[in-house]
């Protein structure tokens, strides 16, 4: 059975860092393409960004140079950097298993619970 | 800001039958990426409903269907049950962006 469970949110302050884990059973991590996804209080879903089994990062422009994801393949957990925190970061993070049949684009058919990111002073 | 559009509510009695339509553009449903749509119950994470644009995950009713069109989708409930109360939001990929998009979301009320 495919879980997926994130870890490491909580509240910091403008300008502050923070490193969010996803660690996943029932699959491999390398294996698949992974992703995060937030949702602010109230709001809809924003993809935030993608690891692709080969490698390959991409990001949502709203976190690019201050988001950084990564995979720890022996661990078979999924991390996600934050830095330079902004209000409007403040979230649920939700980290996801994406499958896609062939080149870009693809589904999430797994989902974690999500944590909670409050970026205030 | 959403790339896919979505109404932000749709309402119906039990029994009826509702649409949800997610309208994209040339770079991501135009551009014939496939449409997914999730359901997201009230305070839980979203679950995969379609997938494919017309595929359903095992263990999601056949009440359930979606379909897609040039730049646009459609998620359509038939039976309307109670129990499907909760937002619905519509997804793809965009080659613009390099990345996925989801819709602005749906809220589906029971009458």
């Amino acid at each position: 059975e495919v879980q997926l469970v994130e870890s490491g949110g909580g509240l910091v302050q403008p300008g502050g860092s923070l490193r969010l884990s996803c660690e996943a059973s029932g699959f491999t991590v390398s294996s698949k393409f992974m992703s995060w996804v937030r949702q602010a209080p109230g709001k809809g879903l924003e993809w935030v960004s993608v690891i692709y089994s080969g490698g390959r990062t991409y990001y949502a422009d709203s976190v690019k140079g201050r988001f950084s994801i990564s995979r720890d393949n022996s661990k078979n957990t999924l991390y996600l950097q934050m830095n330079s925190l902004r209000a409007e970061d403040t979230a649920v993070y939700y980290c996801a298993k994406g499958i896609a049949e062939a080149g870009p684009g693809g589904w999430f058919d797994s989902w974690g619970q999500g944590t909670l990111v409050t970026v205030s002073s | 800001q959403s790339v896919l559009t979505q109404p932000p509510s749709v309402s119906g009695a039990p029994g009826q039958s509702v649409t949800i339509a997610c309208t994209g553009g040339s770079s991501n449903i135009g551009a014939a990426y496939d449409v997914h749509w999730y359901q997201q119950l009230p305070g839980t994470a979203p679950k995969l409903l379609i997938y494919g644009n017309n595929n359903r995950p095992s263990g999601v009713p056949d009440r359930f269907s979606g379909s897609k069109s040039g730049t646009s989708a459609s998620l359509a409930i038939t039976g309307l049950q109670a129990e499907d109360e909760a937002d619905y939001y519509c997804q793809s990929y965009d080659s613009s962006l390099s990345g996925y998009v989801f819709g602005t979301g749906t809220k589906i009320t029971v009458l």
